[in-house]
């Protein structure tokens, strides 16, 4: 199974800051006969269903707010929350759909400092 | 507008078999892949496996074969899934996922509860 190792587990950040959440993927999600990255990030807020925020590594879902940016290649991501609001103070999972089983990161909880 | 809609929580005895239902609307059911996952407090999300509306093909997590047996109603554009000899290690928030892979919609979710 590929495994998704999330970093931090948690962030304390005040309103306006620049976040970033990093995921290493044990493998590369970077397929090469299409050249794209195999990778998603979800906002999960307590007692709601998680939300697809990015896919392919970097293309935000429609509706999302372009200051949440996803970039990265390979078995390295990052997704950045520019100017941080207090509608974002949840948990964000990255995910790789390279390969079944999908698997899931642990989650980084983003709180308020 | 895409909806998912979950069946009701459920608490269910030790060894005892629980069967949960997902209806959907708002896109093809019967091309889509219906995916579900499992959520325990940690948080952590395991996916379970997906099925193909259009021919109940499967694909299931090797960790969940044996626990996890997924159908469709393409009449009703209804998932299921039944999960067997329930334990404490299966107490959790179940998510059915819809629209393809990455999971863009989900259902609002159902916790099993798993006590005597």
């Amino acid at each position: 199974d590929i495994v998704m190792t999330q970093s931090p587990s948690s962030l304390a950040v005040s309103a306006g800051e620049t976040v970033t959440i990093n995921c290493k993927s044990s493998q590369s999600l970077l397929y090469s006969g299409n050249q794209k990255n195999y990778l998603a990030w979800y906002q999960q807020k307590p007692g709601q269903s998680p939300k697809l925020l990015i896919y392919w590594a970097s293309t935000r879902q429609s509706g999302v707010p372009d200051r949440f940016i996803g970039s990265g290649s390979g078995t390295d991501f990052t997704l950045t929350i520019s100017s941080v609001q207090a509608e974002d103070l949840a948990i964000y999972y990255c995910q790789q759909y390279y390969d079944t089983p999908y698997t899931f990161g642990a989650g980084t909880k983003l709180e308020l400092k | 507008q895409v909806k998912l809609l979950q069946s009701g929580a459920e608490l269910v005895k030790p060894g005892a078999s629980v069967k949960l239902s997902c209806k959907t609307s708002g896109f093809t059911f019967s091309t889509s892949y219906m995916s579900w996952l499992k959520q325990v407090p940690g948080p952590s999300i395991e996916w379970i496996g997906w099925i193909y509306a259009g021919d109940g093909g499967t694909n299931y997590n090797q960790k969940f074969k044996g626990k996890a047996t997924l159908t469709v109603d393409k009449s009703s554009s209804t998932a299921y899934m039944d999960l067997s000899s329930l334990t404490s290690e299966d107490a959790a928030v179940y998510f059915c996922a819809g629209g393809g892979i990455p999971f863009a919609y989900w259902g609002q979710g159902t916790l099993v509860t798993v006590s005597s």
